[in-house]
């Protein structure tokens, strides 16, 4: 089993719509949650991190921790073509950052 | 990817060849980090350092060897290159006290090795 999940997608939605995505982990050490976007051919930009649970909120992305579930969840509101792109995971463990697969979201104009 | 490079951004290799992968950095981050990533996954870690001298393994370490002689540099080696090792690479940097506030990664190299 891998310590980090995430449904790979393509994930498809119009514009506008809310995005939601997911992942969850078993390592219950894991501390900060991280996320990460990343367009074709380039490196990862994180968007948000979280540290333990809660919610935090970033002009239209917000992130839900959930470590009773072990869950964290990304959303994205009024979705643009924009941010059409590959969605990751990732949490920490003693200075090693473990990543889920990535989503891939396509956002139709 | 303000203040990562990564040096070359393209390379192909035939089994058995060596190279070698430079990340350079102009943030003086303590923190820098090698990671691969292959088709339909996440990234995975190679090598790590937590500052100047130190190396350490991460998840993936075999058939790589790294060195930190510089700050501002971290080299990723491939001694012997084999086909499995066609991936891209990218380095990443964080800054003092682990912060995710300063948290940036290179471009990338995509390596294939034929």
């Amino acid at each position: 089993q891998k310590e980090v999940e995430q449904d790979p997608g393509p994930l498809s939605v119009p514009e506008g719509a809310i995005v939601s995505l997911n992942c969850t982990y078993s390592n219950s050490a894991f501390q900060y949650f991280m996320w990460y976007r990343q367009y074709s051919r380039k490196g990862p930009e994180l968007l948000m991190y979280t540290y333990s649970s809660g919610n935090k909120e970033d002009g239209r992305f917000t992130a839900q921790v959930d470590k009773s579930s072990k869950y964290i969840s990304l959303f994205i509101r009024d979705s643009q073509p924009s941010d059409s792109a590959t969605y990751l995971c990732a949490m920490d463990s003693s200075y090693k950052l473990i990543f889920g697969s990535g989503t891939r979201l396509l956002v139709r104009p | 990817n303000a203040g990562v490079t990564q040096t070359p951004k393209f390379r192909v290799l035939k089994t058995g060849q060596s190279m070698t992968l430079l990340c350079a950095q102009d943030m003086n981050h303590e923190y820098m980090y090698w990671y691969r990533q292959d088709p339909g996954m996440g990234l995975r870690l190679i090598h790590y350092s937590v500052g100047e001298g130190t190396t350490a393994k991460g998840e993936v370490p075999d058939g790589y060897n790294v060195s930190r002689l510089k700050k501002q540099n971290f080299l990723l080696g491939l001694e012997s290159a084999a086909p499995s090792q066609t991936s891209v690479y990218f380095c990443g940097t964080q800054g003092a006290g682990w912060s995710y506030d300063e948290q940036f990664f290179g471009p990338g190299t995509r390596l294939t090795v034929l």
